[in-house]
């Protein structure tokens, strides 16, 4: 079964530093690309970041592009997002997801997460 | 960026009926629209990958269709597990975007 478990998240202050992690079991984790995905408040989702099997080729959002950045280590099965210079609307939760396909850059998420909650206030 | 807009944001359906969403594109995408469930308190689950295939584990009555621009979830005969907010979402091109979400009563 796959599992991706997140980790990391919490209540940080405005221009602080955050890192998320999201263990992954189940599957064969250095074949398939990866994503992180925010839920903000008002039920909205926003495509945040993306990276290749083997981290050749990243993605990311304006919103978060120059302040997040996406990693992974296939040796670990784990998938990472840095957080730097947090703004109150990246309050969110934040959502690890798999890409389907094997080998593919973009396409569909085929499992979600369960989430990591991320306050940003003062 | 494409934007997707999902009609209507609110539905309130009576069990066994049919329920029908729509996703609009503000780019053609092809067929490289998702569709994804969302219950309370959990993480969204896909239904619907590239338009209208169908996957795993997903009950029959759920359908997609379109391509290009326009995109359609339907639900046929309504059950009361299916009250949720439905996203619809393009890969077609980064960002990678979402729509607004429809969320789905039970009457």
């Amino acid at each position: 079964e796959v599992q991706l478990v997140e980790s990391g998240g919490g209540l940080v202050q405005p221009g602080r530093s955050l890192r998320l992690s999201c263990a992954a079991s189940g599957f064969s984790f250095a074949d398939h690309a990866m994503n992180w995905v925010r839920q903000l408040p008002g039920r909205r989702l926003e495509w945040i970041a993306s990276i290749s099997r083997n981290s050749a080729s990243l993605g990311y959002a304006d919103s978060v592009k120059g302040r997040f950045t996406i990693s992974r280590d296939n040796a670990k099965n784990s998938l990472y997002l840095q957080m730097n210079d947090l703004r109150v609307e990246d309050t969110a939760f934040y959502f690890c997801t798999k890409l389907a396909q094997v080998g593919a850059t973009r396409g569909d998420f085929d499992n979600w997460g369960r989430g990591t909650l991320v306050t940003v206030s003062s | 960026e494409i934007v997707l807009t999902q009609s209507p944001d609110f539905q309130s359906v009576a069990p066994k009926e049919k329920v029908t969403i729509t996703c609009r594109a503000s780019q053609r995408v092809g067929t490289a629209l998702h569709w994804y469930q969302q219950k309370p308190d959990q993480s969204p689950k896909l239904l619907i990958r590239y338009a209208s295939q169908s996957v795993p584990g997903v009950p029959s009555r759920f359908r997609g269709s379109g391509s290009g621009t326009d995109f359609t979830l339907i639900i046929n005969s309504l059950e009361a597990e299916d009250a949720a907010t439905y996203y619809c979402h393009q890969s077609s091109s980064l960002p990678l975007t979402f729509g607004g979400g429809t969320k789905v009563e039970i009457k």
